[in-house]
């Protein structure tokens, strides 16, 4: 019974595609996130939702959608893909919206490579 | 300002030596300094956190150091053994809700029996 489990593990498209990750948490937390870890293994932000209401949105292409259709889920829709969005996508999650010092638990990853 | 500089990129270590690895940080809004661990083909998770009002925290191998002056943590692991080759990750986060974890570059630690 995994905490935050992610679904696809790998996934290899080609440029122009569309491409949906899905995640799941049963740790009864109330926010989630999307991390990108580039090939330098740099983890950084892409966006944060708390109880289905979306409370950090970095500097991201708009191609990247996020969807949380319950506190439990968060899904990630990537339209258009390009080359540089080649990486490995963390769905995390954790009890409180950040800051606070609240842990974050990760799922293993999806990496994404594009063609 | 929201930058966590963190040091070595790689490290190499003896088996049974001590690892030490180092962050520094700007914003002194910062108030809670975890330390991540991610195994190949894993997430990162969770190994140690201190706040500012400690200097040290310990646990188990396991050392947080942290110097609020000179706004500097780091992260020393005694003992070290081949499974804990892993890349670490020294993080630093607001105070306010609705604020993410910002990273460090993350360091690659290889222990060699």
């Amino acid at each position: 019974d995994t905490a935050v489990s992610q679904t696809p593990k790998y996934l290899v498209t080609q440029m122009g595609n569309d491409k949906s990750i899905k995640c799941e948490q049963n740790l009864g937390h109330d926010t989630m996130y999307w991390y990108k870890q580039d090939s330098k293994k740099f983890l950084k932000i892409m966006f944060s939702y708390n109880n289905k209401e979306l409370i950090i949105n970095e500097t991201v292409p708009n191609r990247f959608s996020p969807k949380s259709p319950d506190k439990a889920h968060l899904n990630l829709h990537i339209n258009s893909l390009e080359l540089g969005d080649s990486a490995v996508y963390f769905c995390a999650s954790s009890s409180y919206p950040g800051g606070r010092g609240s842990p974050l638990h990760f799922g293993n990853g999806t990496r994404l490579t594009v063609t | 300002q929201q930058q966590v500089k963190q040091s070595p990129q790689s490290l190499i270590v003896q088996k049974g030596g001590i690892s030490i690895i180092n962050c520094a940080y700007e914003n002194t809004a910062f108030d809670y300094f975890p330390w991540y661990q991610q195994f190949p083909g894993k997430g990162p998770a969770l190994l140690i956190a201190i706040r500012p009002d400690v200097s040290e925290k310990k646990e188990g191998r396991f050392t947080i150091s942290f110097n609020k002056s000179a706004k500097q943590f780091s992260l020393h692991i005694m003992d070290s053994q081949p499974g804990d080759s892993a890349t670490y990750f020294c993080a630093a986060s607001l105070v306010q809700a609705g604020t993410a974890l910002i990273f460090g570059k993350g360091t690659t630690l290889s222990v060699s029996s």
